[in-house]
């Protein structure tokens, strides 16, 4: 069974330039997640969905950040513009819902964003 | 007060000792509680959950949680340099500690 996909896997840009990720989830994964994650520092929740709803987004920078999940699969996180300090991994997890017991988030390998 | 903190590390101990990690946190509401390891330049993955007080035992990974403490642990017995990682603490699905890193010197 195929994991996680995330891409790209590494992306440079230049500061307030845009970027989107995209992530495409375990099969049958109602709920998907973006995280950020900065060096040394523990994964941090941007956004959650269940299916194709946005549950939990208040860590999301609404200013500068944009995600969706249309059809209640695949997933992009786009950013525009781009500060230095976005530059982190950004994560694309996926479970079954959370109220269904899925307790297990299974990570894809992330996006490593570099903003000069 | 941080929602979640770890012992600070690194955390080095020698190949076949016990690695002792520690979490504590500030939710009381909290009733779930996960221990990820993420090997450098990799993704977090799941190693143990536990939801009631006490210990729970998998392979040479024993997860310990004192609800009334707010605080849970792992403990790594016979340590192996194939288990130097940094381990993160999660009360909840959806929040982590900042982690430990753990080096395992044969």
């Amino acid at each position: 069974e195929a994991g996680v996909v995330q891409s790209p896997r590494y992306k440079i840009i230049e500061k307030k330039q845009p970027v989107a990720f995209w992530c495409n989830p375990i099969s049958g994964h109602n709920t998907l997640y973006w995280y950020r994650q900065n060096l040394g520092q523990g994964p941090e929740l941007l956004i959650r969905y269940e299916n194709e709803e946005a549950v939990d987004d208040s860590q999301l920078p609404k200013d500068r950040f944009s995600a969706e999940r249309l059809k209640g699969v695949d997933s992009t996180l786009k950013i525009q513009p781009a500060e230095l300090g976005d530059s982190a991994v950004y994560l694309c997890a996926s479970s079954l819902a959370l109220n269904s017991g899925g307790e297990t988030q299974y990570f894809g390998p992330g996006t490593r964003l570099l903003v000069l | 007060q941080k929602e979640v903190e770890q012992n600070s590390g690194p955390l080095s101990v020698p190949e076949g000792a016990i690695a002792s990690l520690n979490c504590t946190y500030s939710d009381r509401g909290s009733q779930s509680f996960f221990w990820y390891r993420q090997y450098s330049g990799k993704s977090p993955e799941l190693i143990m959950s536990i939801y009631s007080n006490g210990d729970k035992e998998d392979g040479r990974f024993t997860a310990q949680l004192n609800k009334a403490s707010q605080y849970v642990s792992l403990l790594i017995r016979d340590s192996q340099p194939s288990d130097s990682a940094t381990y993160l603490c999660a009360p909840g699905k959806l929040i982590f500690g900042q982690g430990t890193e753990l080096s395992v010197k044969p």
